[in-house]
């Protein structure tokens, strides 16, 4: 079965420093989302992804973030200088529709980023 | 008011007893509706999706979907100790854009007792 998939898969970053999470969507999709989850908290919407440009963001993607597909398989999520309160775990997600179908997103393993 | 709103549990059931889990959303321009489970640590994993009032059968799931009440709700028969997850209801409201992100409730936490 197609995966999304995610590197790395833990991240320990000093507070200030930029971090770069990878992703590989599945190859026919065309829709790519970062979505993040505070430890004990709920799944939030970062950021949606299509025809190479940004589609939605939230409020909490502030300049700080970014998001690139660099080339045709990876999409990629830059925090420029991290805060504390940016540790959570960071899923990525690809659909082939845009989301009215029966088959919703696809998640990949996540990215667990510490800020130390 | 919360987007989407489950209670949070836990939800403990004993072995091959029906979990019954309820999710409501406040957006009734909501169109689209899901349940993901999600292991401690894991990632979220679609089980159901639902898009028109009434039962939707897959296995021993079944969701079911009330518009009018704003109310989706997700039954486990059978239930087995390997269910034991958090269970996450999603909603898509339809934005006029190229993209509709997934609006997560909190979960409720399912526990199946052996």
């Amino acid at each position: 079965e197609p995966e999304v998939t995610q590197t790395p898969s833990h991240q320990v970053t000093q507070m200030g420093q930029e971090v770069i999470l990878r992703c590989v969507p599945i190859s026919n999709h065309l829709y790519f989302y970062w979505y993040r989850q505070i430890l004990g908290q709920k799944v939030e919407f970062l950021v949606s992804f299509y025809n190479n440009e940004i589609s939605e963001k939230s409020e909490i993607f502030d300049d700080q973030f970014s998001v690139e597909r660099p080339d045709g398989s990876n999409f990629t999520l830059k925090i420029r200088s991290t805060k504390l309160e940016d540790s959570a775990m960071y899923f990525c997600a690809s659909s082939e529709a845009s989301g009215l179908s029966s088959y919703g997103y696809t998640f990949g393993s996540g990215t667990r980023l510490t800020v130390v | 008011q919360k987007e989407v709103e489950q209670n949070s549990g836990p939800l403990s059931v004993p072995e091959g007893a029906i979990a019954s889990l309820n999710c409501t959303y406040s957006d009734r321009g909501s169109q689209s509706f899901f349940w993901y489970r999600q292991y401690s640590g894991k990632s979220p994993e679609l089980i159901m999706s639902i898009y028109s009032n009434g039962d939707k059968e897959d296995g021993r799931f079944t969701a079911q979907l009330n518009k009018a009440s704003q109310y989706v709700s997700l039954l486990i028969r059978d239930s087995q100790p390997s269910d034991s997850a958090t269970y996450l209801c999603a909603v898509i409201r339809w934005n006029g854009g190229a993209t509709n992100k997934l609006i997560f409730g909190t979960g409720t936490l399912l526990a199946v007792q052996p």
